[in-house]
């Protein structure tokens, strides 16, 4: 099943260009988290929201921007794509709660050359 | 700091238990545990998690010792589908999600 999908499942863009990931949920969860996965490491977080008027910064927030258009969506975007923010990038949801766990979608290759 | 250790690879034998481990000596009292796997560059799914009291699941099982400081998924009979990456998380809150480098599971026929 899809609950949350993301969009383009791949991207190969150049240096300098503005560029947007998407992602939607049908899960119903109020929390939305951007992460990115660089070759053989673990997953970093970027941004995340905890409802449509909360958008906090991650880990790695600088170079990108989010926006929250509705419960159901987080848009990740790269104002202008530099070779290292070549990466996996993957959306995930969760309910309220803190402890809540977090699923996520299938991920976005992204290529800047 | 790592909150979590683990060791970097294991084999399994088709059919048999597959035990991973994970240190977590410096977790805090209202720290939780999760287990998430991630099967080759897919996005990371979600198996078990627990604070104090060993956990259950249609997918694994949780102990976690006494003292919290460590813990051990056990997939009860592993198949070939099982084979990936192998993450322990403590956390509190949600923007908290440290994947460390993980367990590499390797099942084997």
């Amino acid at each position: 099943d899809a609950d949350v999908t993301q969009t383009p499942r791949n991207r190969i863009t150049k240096t300098g260009k503005r560029i947007m990931l998407e992602c939607s949920q049908t899960k119903g969860h109020d929390r939305m988290y951007w992460y990115r996965q660089d070759p053989g490491l673990g997953l970093q977080l970027i941004y995340y929201s905890f409802d449509v008027k909360d958008i906090n910064k991650g880990e790695i927030s600088d170079g990108y921007s989010v926006s929250r258009q509705a419960q159901a969506k987080f848009s990740l975007s790269l104002e202008s794509a530099i070779p290292n923010q070549t990466a996996l990038y993957f959306c995930a949801t969760s309910e309220r709660r803190d402890r809540d766990a977090q699923f996520f979608g299938p991920g976005t290759r992204l290529t800047v050359l | 700091d790592a909150k979590t250790t683990q060791p970097p690879s294991m084999d399994c034998a088709e059919g048999r238990a597959a035990n991973l481990p994970c240190n977590h000596s410096t977790i805090s009292g209202n720290e939780y545990v999760y287990w998430y796997r991630q099967i080759h560059s897919q996005g990371p799914q979600y198996i078990i998690h627990g604070l104090k009291n060993n956990e259950t699941n249609e997918m694994a099982s949780l102990i976690i010792t006494e003292d919290r400081k460590s813990s051990t998924l056990i997939l009860p009979h592993a198949t070939l589908r099982d084979t990936a990456v192998y993450y322990c998380i403590v956390r509190v809150n949600n923007n908290d999600m440290r994947f460390g480098a993980g367990t590499r599971l390797t099942v084997k026929p």
